[in-house]
């Protein structure tokens, strides 16, 4: 079965600071993997997705992870943390049925 | 265009009380599907609808739980009756294509279900 794995309930940076949020995958066949967030009172938003294209996939506000098949992993990264930046990150896998397994979320706090 | 809108966005209930959710996808969405997120868990896939056809149902917990998508447009899931354990947050998602696994599926706001 595919899954993937948070590594870090919370994360605290500073504004400004590099953001890495990790996140592990386990799978038989190639995955496809998303990393999704949720702002305060908002639904999930797509940040971006690998999809075997490019290992390196650039997303929305910054944001970027990099697929490594060596290290199954699909770690999401900023070079610069922004204040608006604070709220839950979801890494997923997608099965060929087309339902999204989810992590646990990693909550990203931004302090001044 | 209008994005995935849920109703309501809250819900406390009664513990064997009847509760119904409703999803409305992005027009023209052949996929909806249906999650939900218990407190501190994560995000679980409950069941997933192509058109107004149930395409898997693996993840609903128990036969408490009634799915149904009228016409391929909105869907339903109703709780009846309602059980301490299914508080949580339950989330709506559509996605364009039927064969596509990689199409984007966009989230709705949730409908947070309180049972007392």
């Amino acid at each position: 079965a595919q899954s993937v794995t948070q590594l870090g309930s919370h994360v605290s940076v500073s504004e400004g600071a590099l953001v890495l949020l990790r996140c592990n995958y386990s799978s038989s066949v190639p995955p496809y993997l998303f990393w999704y967030v949720q702002y305060p009172n908002q639904g999930l938003q797509l940040l971006l997705k690998y999809t075997s294209a490019a290992t390196l996939v650039k997303g929305i506000n910054g944001f970027e992870a990099e697929f490594k098949k060596s290290e199954t992993s699909f770690h999401l990264t900023k070079p610069s943390a922004h204040m608006s930046d604070a709220a839950e990150y979801f890494c997923a896998v997608i099965t060929g049925f087309q339902k999204l397994v989810f992590g646990t979320g990693t909550r990203l706090l931004v302090s001044p | 265009e209008a994005g995935v809108t849920q109703f309501p966005s809250h819900s406390v209930i009664e513990k064997g009380q009847t509760v119904t959710l409703r999803c409305d996808p992005i027009s023209g969405h052949d996929n909806l599907y249906w999650y939900r997120r218990v407190m501190g868990k994560e995000i679980k896939f409950l069941l997933h609808f192509v058109k107004e056809s149930k395409q898997d149902e693996s993840g609903m917990p128990n036969n408490r739980f009634l799915a149904e998508r009228t016409g391929g447009t909105y869907s339903t899931l109703k709780v009846q009756p309602a059980e301490l354990e299914d508080s949580g947050v339950y989330f709506c998602a559509s996605s364009q294509g039927a064969d596509r696994v990689t199409d984007t599926q966009y989230f709705g706001p949730g409908t947070r279900l309180t049972v007392l």
